[in-house]
C-alpha cells in the first residue's frame, strides 16, 4: 500500500501564479483533509471532505480551493499565490473522521515557497 | 471557535529524564488523538482515547484523558534520543468528521 501520496515535494512560486497540489490515498478512505504547518507551528485545517463531492471550509480556507470527484483523489488549488501560503501542506485521509477509533494517514508533504 | 492549546512549547531533556506534555481544549471533547512529527517529517498517530479518566500505555509511553474531557497529557518515561520531535495532540468533538490540532510541543533530548 502506498498510503497517502502527494505531489509535487517541493515547489517554488512566483506572487501570482496558480498552482494544484496533488493528493491520492489508495486505502480507500471516506474522509480527507488538507493541513498547513507554518514553520515551527502546529496544523491549521484548510478544507476537507467526507466523500466524493462532499467538501466544507477548515479553519483558514481563503485563498484556496478543493475539490473531490473520487474517493481516491483531493487536489488543493491555489489561485493567485501570496507569501502568506509559504509553508508546508500535508493531506491526510481516514476511514471515519472524529467518529471511531483510527488516526489520520499523512502524506509526506508538499514544502511550497512564494516569492 | 474551538482552540486546542498544548504545554510547554518547547523541552530539552537529558537522555534519561522523563517528558509530560499537556493538552488543553477549550471545549469539551469527544475524543483525542495523539501524534509524533519527527524533524522533516510528518505526523504519525500513536493513539486515541475515548473515555473519560482513560490511561493507555505504550511501552515508555503513558496517555492520558482528562475527567472533564477538555485536557490530556502525554508522559515519556526515561526518554531516548529517537524521542526527539514535535508531539500534537488533536481534539475531535461529537457530530464533527474533523479534528483540531493543538499547538505542539518540540522535544529535544540531549545525549
Amino acid at each position: 500500500n502506498a498510503g497517502v501520496t502527494q505531489t509535487p515535494k517541493f515547489r517554488i512560486l512566483k506572487i501570482g501564479q496558480s498552482m494544484t497540489l496533488q493528493c491520492t490515498q489508495d486505502m480507500n478512505h471516506n474522509y480527507m483533509y488538507w493541513y498547513r504547518q507554518d514553520p515551527g507551528m502546529g496544523l491549521k485545517l484548510i478544507y476537507y471532505s467526507v466523500g466524493a463531492g462532499i467538501t466544507d471550509k477548515g479553519e483558514v480556507p481563503n485563498g484556496y480551493n478543493v475539490s473531490r470527484s473520487t474517493t481516491e483523489d483531493f487536489p488543493l488549488r491555489l489561485e493567485l499565490a501570496a507569501p502568506s501560503q509559504t509553508s508546508v501542506y500535508f493531506c491526510a485521509s481516514s476511514l471515519s473522521g472524529a467518529r471511531v477509533r483510527d488516526g489520520y494517514t499523512f502524506g509526506s508533504g508538499t514544502r511550497l515557497t512564494v516569492v | 471557535g474551538q482552540q486546542v492549546m498544548q504545554i510547554p512549547q518547547y523541552q530539552h531533556v537529558q537522555e534519561g529524564e522523563d517528558f509530560t506534555t499537556y493538552c488543553n481544549s477549550s471545549t469539551t471533547l469527544s475524543n483525542i488523538q495523539w501524534y509524533k512529527q519527527r524533524p522533516g517529517g510528518h505526523p504519525v498517530f500513536l493513539i486515541q482515547l475515548v473515555k473519560s479518566g482513560e490511561v493507555k500505555k505504550q511501552k515508555r509511553l503513558t496517555f492520558q484523558f482528562g475527567e472533564a474531557k477538555k485536557n490530556s497529557s502525554l508522559h515519556i518515561t526515561a526518554t531516548q534520543t529517537t524521542d526527539v520531535g514535535t508531539y500534537f495532540c488533536a481534539g475531535g468533538t461529537s457530530g464533527t468528521y474533523k479534528y483540531i490540532f493543538g499547538t505542539g510541543t518540540r522535544l529535544k533530548v540531549l545525549a
